[in-house]
Formats: structure tokens, sequence, C-alpha cells
């Protein structure tokens, strides 16, 4: 059963365009997390989805960032007009169902996104 | 405020020696905590979690604490090895919530 799955694992882009992060959950899971990590702080979570639901999105800046998860396909975290500050790791994690959500997730390897 | 502390600084241990970090919180009423590893370059890794009516949690070589009145858990490694070098988080779940709260993260040096 591969784990989670990330990518790109490095992604540069330049001040104003679009940055597409893409994250595919654990077989069978239907709850991703996305979470931001700048160097020596800790995760900032983002955003919660279940498959085609925003659950919980108050780790997300209002503008410029958006997230989905599709009923087919991964879980895509998107920034427009990317700035400076954006860049960061971002992190995206599974849960399976049932349980509490967040009892046990499981982390992908992250993208490192720089913005020149 | 919510917050969450980890000791900031690096823990250097000596091999064999049994390593205790701490992480506090304030302002929350979490229904379970966490505690993850991460290597650099790698997402983090869940080693255990104990919920808010359990005092003591054991897997293997770790163990962890968590004492709602003092606001506060440790994380303990016995009979450390430089394997175990690596960073520690501290995470917390409030009731009823979704969202994963982490600390910053200590760092651990065991040395050989």
């Amino acid at each position: 059963n591969a784990g989670v799955m990330q990518n790109p694992r490095h992604l540069v882009r330049r001040r104003g365009q679009e940055a597409r992060l893409r994250c595919s959950p654990m077989k069978g899971h239907s709850h991703v997390y996305w979470y931001r990590q700048l160097p020596e702080e800790g995760l900032k979570f983002m955003v919660y989805l279940q498959k085609e639901n925003i659950i919980d999105e108050s780790g997300m800046p209002k503008e410029r960032f958006s997230a989905e998860f599709p009923k087919e396909g991964p879980s895509i975290l998107r920034i427009q007009q990317v700035v400076r500050g954006d860049s960061a790791a971002y992190f995206c994690a599974s849960s399976p169902p049932g349980g509490e959500p967040t009892d046990t997730q499981y982390f992908g390897p992250g993208t490192r996104l720089t913005v020149l | 405020s919510q917050k969450i502390e980890q000791n900031s600084e690096a823990l250097n241990i000596q091999e064999g020696k049994t390593a205790t970090l701490t992480c506090n919180y304030t302002n929350y009423s979490p229904a379970y905590l966490q505690w993850y590893r991460q290597d650099p370059g790698r997402g983090p890794v869940f080693l255990l979690l104990i919920r808010e009516n359990e005092k003591e949690k054991r897997k293997e070589r770790l163990k962890v604490t968590f004492d709602t009145t003092l606001k506060q858990s440790l994380f303990h490694i016995t009979a450390s090895q430089p394997a175990d070098s690596a960073t520690y988080l501290c995470a917390l779940v409030r009731t009823g919530g979704f969202k994963t709260i982490f600390g910053a993260g200590t760092r651990l040096f065991v040395k050989a």
C-alpha cells in the first residue's frame, strides 16, 4: 500500500505565477489535510477536506489560496499570483474513514515551493 | 491566545540515556495529544497518541504522559540510539475540533 504521495517534490515559481500542488492520499483514505511549514517553525494547519467537501479552511489565507479534493483524482492546493512569502514546504496528510478524523495522520514527503 | 510550546533549544544526550522532551500548552481543552517525528526534508511520522482521560501511553522504547492539570505532556525515549536523532513535534486536537495544532518541535541529537 503506497503511502501519501505529493508532487512535485520541488517547485520553483516566479512572483505572480500560479503554483499547483498535488496530493494523493493513501488508498482508502477519505480525509485530507494541508499544512505549511516555514524553516524552523512548526506545521501550520491550512485546510481539511473530505471527498468533494471542504470541512475546515480556517487556516487558509482568504485570498489567492484554494483547495479541492474531487471525487476522482488527487487533492489540489492552488496558490495564485505567488509572492516570496509563499516560499515554504507544503505537506499533505491523510487519514482513514471512521474514528476521529485526526486520530492518525499519514504525511506525504512535502512539496518545497520556492518563489523567485 | 492559544499556544503550544516546545523547548526550542536542541537536546543533546549520550547514547543509552533517556531523552525527555516537553510540550506545554495554554488556553486549550485538548481531546488528545500526538507526538510525531520529523527528519530533515521529510514529512512527520506519527508515533503516539494519548487521550485526555489517559495519563500514560507506551510503545516499545517510547513513553508519553499527559497531565491536563499542568497542561503538559512529556515524551520519553529510553535507551536512546543515534538513529533517534530527529525533530520531535507535539500536536493537539481540541475537543470537537478538526484542526491539529503543532508545536515548533524540539531537535534531539543522540551521540554515540
